[in-house]
C-alpha cells in the first residue's frame, strides 16, 4: 500500500523567504510523485511531477522538488517566496500501472508581507 | 488549454435526495477519475473508469455512488440518497493514460448537504 505524509499542515514564510514543504511517501513500488497546488475556491493544478530520471525536478513558478529515495522524500522548494504563492500544497503518489493517487493531507502556505 | 470542466460549481441538496454531478474531461482522455475533499481533510480517491467501465474504485464507493458516461464527452457521479457526511469538494479528473500519467482536475463541484 502506498501512503504520503506532509510534515506540518501550515508554513508560514515571509515574502523573499525560501519554502521548503516537506513530502515523505511509502510505496512497495517505484513511486511516481506528484505536487499539486490548490489555490482558494479552485481545483488541483499540477506543479511538478517525477517519474523517472533526473531526480530534480522542476516545474511552473519556480517551485522544484528533489527525489531522494533513501530518505524517501519528495521536498519541494522554492528559493523566494511571493504573495501569490499562498496556497494549499499537496503530494501525491501513484505506482506504475495504478490509476489512482494517494494524495497527502495537503500543507497550507501562507506568505507574510 | 485543454481543461475538465464541472458542474455545479455548487449543490445544496436535502438529506436523502439524489444528486447527479457532471463533469467534460479533456476531449481525447481516455481514463476518468473522481476524488471528493471533505472539507479541512484531505483528497480522497473514489473511482476510476476506462472502457466504459470502473477500473479502480475505494472502501468510500459505496452501492450509494454510480459513475457513468451517458454520451461521448459527459462523466457523471450519481449519489442515490445523500447523506449528511457526503458533503464535500467532489473533483473529477481524466489522463491520456494509466500509470505515472498526469491527472487533469477540474475545479470541483461543492456539495452541501441538509
Amino acid at each position: 500500500a502506498q501512503s504520503v505524509t506532509q510534515l506540518g499542515s501550515h508554513v508560514s514564510v515571509s515574502e523573499g523567504a525560501l519554502v521548503l514543504l516537506r513530502c515523505n511517501y511509502s510505496s512497495s513500488v517505484p513511486p511516481y510523485l506528484f505536487w499539486y497546488v490548490q489555490y482558494p475556491n479552485q481545483g488541483l493544478q499540477l506543479l511538478l511531477k517525477y517519474t523517472t530520471g533526473a531526480t530534480l525536478v522542476k516545474g511552473i513558478n519556480g517551485f522544484e522538488a528533489e527525489f531522494k529515495k533513501s530518505e524517501t522524500s519528495f521536498h519541494l522548494t522554492k528559493p523566494s517566496a511571493h504573495m501569490s504563492d499562498a496556497a494549499e500544497y499537496f503530494c501525491a503518489v501513484s505506482k506504475l500501472y495504478g490509476q489512482n493517487f494517494v494524495f497527502g493531507p495537503g500543507t497550507r502556505l501562507s506568505v507574510l508581507p | 488549454e485543454p481543461e475538465v470542466t464541472q458542474t455545479p460549481s455548487h449543490q445544496v441538496t436535502q438529506m436523502g435526495q439524489e444528486v447527479i454531478l457532471r463533469c467534460v474531461p479533456i476531449s481525447n482522455h481516455l481514463y476518468f477519475y473522481w476524488y471528493r475533499q471533505i472539507l479541512g481533510q484531505k483528497v480522497e480517491f473514489l473511482v476510476s473508469f476506462y472502457n466504459n467501465e470502473i477500473s479502480e474504485k475505494s472502501e468510500i464507493f459505496d452501492d450509494q455512488f454510480s459513475v457513468e458516461r451517458p454520451d461521448g464527452s459527459n462523466f457523471t457521479l450519481k449519489i442515490r440518497s445523500t447523506k449528511l457526511e457526503d458533503s464535500a469538494m467532489y473533483f473529477c479528473a481524466s489522463s491520456l493514460s494509466s500509470g505515472a500519467n498526469v491527472l487533469t482536475f477540474g475545479a470541483g463541484s461543492r456539495l452541501t448537504v441538509l
